[in-house]
């Protein structure tokens, strides 16, 4: 079966750091393009960042661009994201996604918040 | 960014009954290539999205026919002939023609 587990998510006070996780099995994990998605309440789905199957094609989308970073070990078969300088209006479950036509696997959500 | 419009963004349905939902885009949709990057996706109480419709019109495995999707260019919309109670949910619409790939607002669909 396609899994994909995310973990990492937690309380962070604003302009702390957070690493989440999305470890995957099921389906080869290097021949796949992935996403960070967030949910909140207020903004709904948004997209924040692409990784392509060569590691090196990343996107970000701008509002997190130069604090988050998004990677992957292939060898783990495993997808990171590393958020640097939180805001509280980041706050919000985050999904991995999987990216073929469409996004075709989602992992159950990593919640984070920001708060002092 | 390209908006993604929905209407309306709350539905009750009678069981039996047919439901659509309208998703307008700001920009053409259509690539250079001749696909139209346009998809469905349903979110259930308590889960993650769910792909429901890649490119406008094609079902994803398991999804029953009584799902379809049609459109093309900005004006698209989700038809369920006869809707189910496990049909309950937040349906989105998304494209990824150009980044950021971007979500409509969501439609929340119910049982009467």
């Amino acid at each position: 079966d396609v899994q994909l587990l995310e973990s990492g998510g937690g309380l962070v006070p604003p302009g702390g750091s957070l690493r989440l996780s999305c470890a995957v099995s099921g389906f080869s994990f290097d021949t796949y393009n992935f996403n960070w998605v967030r949910q909140t309440p207020g903004k709904g789905l948004e997209w924040i960042a692409f990784i392509g199957r060569d590691k090196d094609t990343v996107y970000y989308t701008d509002s997190v661009r130069g604090r988050f970073t998004i990677s992957r070990d292939n060898s783990k078969n495993s997808l990171y994201l590393d958020m640097n300088s939180l805001r509280v209006e980041d706050t919000a479950i985050y999904y991995c996604v999987r990216v073929t036509s469409g996004y075709d696997y989602w992992g159950q959500g990593a919640a984070v918040v920001v708060s002092s | 960014d390209i908006v993604m419009t929905q209407t309306p963004l709350f539905l009750s349905v009678t069981p039996g009954q047919p439901a659509s939902i309208s998703c307008k885009s700001s920009q053409t949709l259509l690539w250079s290539n001749g696909k139209t990057y346009f998809y469905w996706y349903v979110q259930k109480a308590g889960q993650s999205p769910q792909l429901l419709i890649q490119e406008v019109s094609k079902r994803v495995s398991g999804v029953p026919d009584r799902f379809s999707g049609s459109g093309s260019g900005t004006d698209f919309s989700l038809k369920i002939s006869r809707v189910e109670a496990e049909d309950v949910g937040v349906y989105y619409c998304m494209q990824s023609v150009h980044l950021p790939d971007t979500f409509g607002q969501g439609t929340k669909l119910e049982i009467k």
